[in-house]
């Protein structure tokens, strides 16, 4: 049973428009997301964070979006650069200090 | 952000040898350490939950007289797998966790093993 989903294994986004990211979850325990960016060879670099008291956080081109009653999150980003091309992780975070993590979904960023 | 470091960052061996990896916090005291592997186009697959000064936490399925950790400090954790064989060859992930970041988990950049 996969608590946190990312059911778009790949996204190609042209430079300048915006990426959008899903995430779904199951576990209604969870209450706090991230999101982690990872190169080849490299591990996760953190991203951006939310709180389920929250539904909304901001930061730069990045912002991450919960809905707790459909158990989504998104990111979102924007303009997109080719920087930005990588694989994009959420991962969903018990108070009992363990996180889940998504499968993961490649991001294109095409000039 | 805080900086976690592993080493080595790729390390091929023979089958049947034992083979360490080491992840250290550089800048801040990790009182949780997690040990992940990473299969090819797959997500990070959580091996184990260290505490510094016990013993770690195996998640189901994992191996602990294989993969056998150490949480000796609040700075070093070591992951040893032991009598390697070629099914375990993969990416190798330690993140750190303490302080004021407690929900945030910052990664060492991984280390590669392949076992011929």
């Amino acid at each position: 049973d996969q608590q946190v989903k990312q059911n778009s294994p790949s996204l190609s986004v042209q430079e300048g428009r915006i990426s959008i990211l899903n995430c779904d979850y199951t576990n209604s325990m969870f209450d706090y997301f991230l999101w982690y960016k990872k190169y080849p060879a490299e591990g996760p670099t953190f991203l951006i964070s939310i709180s389920s008291i929250k539904d909304k956080n901001e930061d730069g081109r990045f912002t991450v979006f919960l809905n707790k009653s459909a158990k989504h999150l998104s990111l979102h980003i924007v303009p997109s650069q080719p920087g930005d091309s990588a694989v994009y992780f959420c991962a969903a975070h018990t108070n009992a200090g363990k996180s889940t993590f998504g499968d993961g979904t490649t991001l294109t960023v095409k000039p | 952000g805080a900086v976690v470091s592993q080493h080595p960052s790729r390390v091929i061996c023979k089958s049947g040898t034992s083979v360490k990896i080491e992840c250290r916090s550089l800048d801040f005291q990790a009182t949780t350490m997690f040990w992940y592997r990473q299969f090819p186009k797959k997500s990070l697959m959580l091996m184990a939950t260290s505490n510094e000064g016990s013993k770690a936490t195996y998640e189901q399925g994992v191996e602990k007289d294989k993969f056998l950790i150490n949480h000796a400090s609040l700075t070093l954790s070591t992951l040893t797998v032991t009598s390697a064989h070629p099914e375990d060859s993969s990416f190798y992930i330690c993140s750190a966790r303490g302080g004021s970041t407690y929900n945030e988990q910052f990664f060492g950049p991984g280390t590669r093993l392949t076992v011929l």
